[in-house]
């Protein structure tokens, strides 16, 4: 069974540009959830999407949005970016059920100059 | 208070010894609780997940939930240097529907042969 993939894994942009992240969850699982972990700090939560909606969102500015498509992937948009933006973005795919895990997708390293 | 608490170490252990990560959360009515090992510069990886008070034993890890103390630990058996990484505590938080992982900042456990 195939895990979560993300792409880019590597992304270098400029202040004030825009960034777009990608991720695909593992088959069968309709939950698609984003993270930020700046270097040194912990995970925090970002987005989460179930069924093609936005089900909950963290504690970051609008500039920080996304949406999941039909077939379950999902897109993590950064707009205006700013220097403190700069971390591994990690996506985890989940199947709604009793257990909550969680699986890990390898993440995209943010790089903003 | 944080949500979900764990000493940030390192912890040091010397090869073959039993190494004990341990994890304190505030939310009692939390029922679904995990740990993920991170080594350096990758994204976290799911290693026990544990849903009831007791004792879960997988392999060389042996995770412990005490629900009334809100306490979860995780023991590694025969600790290789293989294990060195940061682990991370986190607690699902489920509320009006809305559903979460919240991570503790993580303990970094370094083995030495």
């Amino acid at each position: 069974e195939a895990g979560v993939t993300q792409s880019p894994t590597h992304l270098i942009k400029t202040r004030g540009q825009q960034a777009t992240l990608r991720c695909s969850p593992i088959s069968g699982h309709t939950s698609v959830y984003w993270y930020q972990q700046a270097l040194g700090l912990g995970l925090q939560f970002l987005l989460w999407y179930d069924e093609g909606e936005e089900r909950n969102r963290g504690n970051f500015p609008p500039r920080f949005s996304g949406r999941q498509f039909p077939n379950y992937s999902s897109e993590l948009n950064v707009n205006a970016l700013e220097l403190e933006d700069s971390a591994l973005y990690l996506c985890a795919s989940m199947r709604i059920g009793a257990t909550y895990e969680q699986y890990f997708g390898p993440g995209t390293r943010l790089t903003v100059t | 208070q944080k949500e979900v608490e764990q000493n940030s170490g390192p912890l040091s252990v010397p090869e073959g010894a039993i190494a004990s990560l341990n994890c304190t959360y505030s939310d009692r009515g939390s029922q679904s609780f995990f740990w993920y090992r991170q080594y350096s510069g990758k994204s976290p990886e799911l290693i026990m997940s544990i849903y009831s008070n007791g004792d879960k034993e997988d392999g060389r890890f042996t995770a412990q939930l005490n629900k009334a103390s809100q306490y979860v630990s995780l023991l590694i058996r025969d600790s290789q240097p293989s294990d060195s990484a940061t682990y991370l505590c986190a607690v699902n938080q489920n509320r009006g529907g809305y559903n979460k992982l919240i991570f503790g900042a993580g303990t970094r456990l370094a083995v030495h042969p």
